[in-house]
């Protein structure tokens, strides 16, 4: 069963503009990560938040995570046409064998 | 980043044949490999979870005897869609975890195929 539901489900956004996608759970969990996947190819991990965290940074990726609210953003800065993908979060537990429970999706398209 | 291959990328059969789809982690022992299903514009379905040696988990409405997985060794999961019919074609992915937990900072990252398009006439 799908746990995060993102929002919005389809952002335009000019270049250079910032993107922010929010994605919400229904569950306690381990941790978020928010992965990006390319037309017709597989995904790609950006970055993950614990959930003993509230905020991480990677390169012009900053992700929030409010446990209380059961929500998360991903926030990409001066954005760039190769930023077009679909950005899906993840809820994962703790184990070895804890699966990751993936959201709808975002599609986000930066025209250049 | 570690990688994991998925072979082949993409595949057309007639409808009966049975497909199988490897999924290979190179540089990293995978102890549990995961594969997804994906519908068009739609998120991942996690099918089923392997782990090496042993039966895989499946999710709740995917047929076993359908979709037959086996992780014989740490580095080579397979999927077979068996007697294919038009309504299996998808695009199924498979991920992998590093079982030793050296490839990543966390073991809560998954490592992707690039996923294998299936399409049944």
């Amino acid at each position: 069963s799908q746990q995060g539901e993102e929002d919005p489900q389809a952002l335009s956004i000019q270049e250079g503009e910032n993107a922010t996608m929010n994605c919400s759970y229904k569950t306690s969990i381990n941790n978020l990560q928010w992965y990006r996947q390319n037309s017709g190819r597989g995904l790609v991990h950006l970055i993950l938040i614990r959930s003993n965290e509230r905020e991480k940074h990677s390169g012009r990726l900053r992700v929030t995570l409010d446990t209380s609210k059961k929500s998360s953003s991903l926030l990409i800065t001066a954005s760039r046409a190769a930023d077009t993908a679909s950005y899906f979060c993840a809820t994962g537990n703790t184990g070895a064998n804890s699966k990751l429970t993936f959201g709808k999706g975002i599609t986000l398209s930066v025209r250049p | 980043g570690a990688v994991v291959s998925q072979h082949p990328s993409r595949v057309i059969c007639k409808s009966g044949t049975s497909v199988k789809i490897e999924c290979r982690s190179l540089d990293f022992q995978a102890t549990t490999m995961f594969w997804y299903r994906q519908f068009p514009k739609q998120s991942l379905m996690l099918m089923a979870t392997s782990n090496e040696g042993s039966k895989a988990t499946y999710e709740q409405g995917v047929e076993k005897d359908k979709f037959l997985i086996n992780h014989a060794s740490l580095t080579l999961s397979t999927l077979t869609v068996t007697s294919a019919h038009p309504e299996d074609s998808s695009f199924y992915i498979c991920s992998a975890r590093d079982g030793t937990g050296r490839r990543a900072a966390n073991t809560g990252e998954l490592f992707f195929g690039e996923g294998s398009r299936l399409t049944v006439l």
